[in-house]
């Protein structure tokens, strides 16, 4: 079955750093364009950042730019968010999306199961 | 920066019955919005991509219609497991963006 594994969600203090993986399973991530959406409580949907197939390129919403930072293990087939100086802001969902395969491709059409970052003291 | 704005945010209505969903765009994104629903508890499923073409697997039902800054998607006849949260995306430019969602609830 072709799926995104994530993990790495906690609860953690504000000011504190966290990263987040998501793992392909059957599909190889480096041919796609990938993406870091989260839910916040209450909230709808929110984009937070993408990585271009190559890995050339990355974008960040200005909520989380500075701090989070996107990057891919090509050999290790996985997605990596860092995220640097949590505030009870970023608290959410976090959800790994894959891009469509063929144009366009800034619709994700595979996600992940989501994985839950809390920041509370 | 691109800011989607839906109406209304909550719609409640009967099985059967046709929903409309209304996105508007602070500016043009030509026809390049889509559409995805999420249940409780799920990811987000995408839906329609560049305005009206349904993505893999999605039944007839769900239409998309609109452009520039002005879209809908329209649902013909609910069936139970339509009511969730939708949400349309633009990738017009970076930052790509959701709107805030509409909730379709069982009247």
């Amino acid at each position: 079955e072709v799926q995104l594994v994530q993990s790495g969600g906690d609860l953690v203090q504000p000011g504190e750093s966290l990263r987040l993986s998501c793992v392909g399973s059957g599909i190889t991530l480096n041919n796609y364009l990938m993406t870091w959406v989260r839910l916040a409580p209450g909230k709808g949907l929110e984009w937070v950042s993408s990585i271009d197939g190559s890995g050339g390129g990355t974008y960040y919403a200005d909520s989380v730019k500075g701090r989070f930072t996107i990057s891919r293990d090509i050999s290790g087939n996985t997605l990596y968010l860092q995220m640097n100086s949590l505030s009870a802001d970023d608290t959410a969902i976090y959800y790994c999306a894959k891009g469509r395969g063929q144009l366009p491709y800034w619709y994700f059409d595979l996600w992940g199961r989501g994985t839950l970052v809390t920041v509370s003291s | 920066e691109i800011v989607l704005t839906q109406s209304p945010a909550t719609l409640s209505l009967s099985p059967g019955e046709r929903a409309t969903l209304s996105c508007r765009a602070s500016q043009t994104v030509s026809t390049l919005l889509g559409w995805y629903q999420q249940k409780p508890g799920q990811a987000p499923r995408l839906l329609i991509y560049d305005v009206s073409n349904r993505a893999t697997g999605i039944p007839a039902r769900f239409s998309g219609s609109g452009s520039g800054t002005d879209f809908t998607l329209t649902i013909s006849s609910l069936e139970p497991e339509d009511f969730a949260v939708y949400y349309c995306q633009h990738r017009n430019n970076w930052p790509l963006a959701f709107g805030g969602g509409t909730k379709v609830e069982i009247k």
